[in-house]
């Protein structure tokens, strides 16, 4: 089963809306990452929240993290239709040597 | 995808035929992985290095070897190519324990290889 489950699964938005992508995970965590998709395109590293830390932001996202819920949720603000893409979240679990990524959400901004 | 390569981009094979994919890097990064990406699954763990001649497996080995001669390439090896291999796969290198990284495993993907197993 994935570590890391995001939802919604797609979602679709007009420009300048805000959207929220919510992931959710079963183990002790050192770090959760959300990266970025482009169609066609590897991956691309957006953000990292710490097991200690509650709320990140870079730009127009921000990340939560809540370890007691085991869960994590990115908010991009007033999209663009450049952010239309796909966005994982990622799980740096402890006394593993590599990430466990969830199966994304596809997000579709509509100009 | 700049100082991560894979080779090649496109490839389209025969059911029970060898298959190579490489990943070259230019970073002097200690980890390399190898990822399959499959619709309404993610990615997935294949094997992963964390040195020269240093590698482990991930959750999805079955079928796949890899091997790592040098600090800046990572071959992912399917001995006897199945229709079930057909995906995307994706190298991916972390600077995680390099002198000078901030400890945290922030993985750069390549561009990925698309193969198709017919």
């Amino acid at each position: 089963s994935q570590q890391g489950e995001e939802d919604p699964q797609a979602l679709s938005i007009q420009e300048g809306e805000n959207a929220t992508m919510n992931c959710s995970y079963k183990t002790s965590i050192n770090n959760l990452q959300w990266y970025r998709q482009n169609s066609g395109r590897g991956l691309v590293h957006l953000i990292l929240i710490r097991s200690n830390e509650r709320e990140k932001h870079s730009g127009r996202l921000r990340v939560t993290l809540d370890t007691s819920k085991k869960s994590s949720s990115l908010l991009i603000t007033a999209s663009r239709a450049a952010d239309t893409a796909s966005y994982f979240c990622a799980t740096d679990r402890t006394g593993r040597r590599a990430l466990t990524f969830g199966s994304g959400t596809r997000l579709q901004v509509q100009p | 995808d700049a100082g991560i390569t894979q080779s090649p981009r496109h490839k389209v094979t025969e059911t029970g035929t060898p298959v190579t994919l490489r990943c070259h890097q230019t970073e002097n990064h200690r980890y390399m992985y190898w990822y399959r990406q499959d619709p309404g699954h993610g990615l997935r763990l294949i094997h992963y290095s964390y040195g020269v001649k240093d590698t482990d497996k991930g959750e999805v080995s079955d079928g796949y070897s890899v091997s790592r001669s040098k600090t800046e390439d990572f071959l992912l090896t399917l001995e006897s190519a199945t229709s079930s291999q057909t995906s995307v796969y994706f190298c991916a290198i972390s600077e995680r324990g390099d002198r000078g990284s901030s400890g945290a495993n922030v993985l750069t993907f390549g561009a990925g290889s698309r193969l198709t197993v017919l």
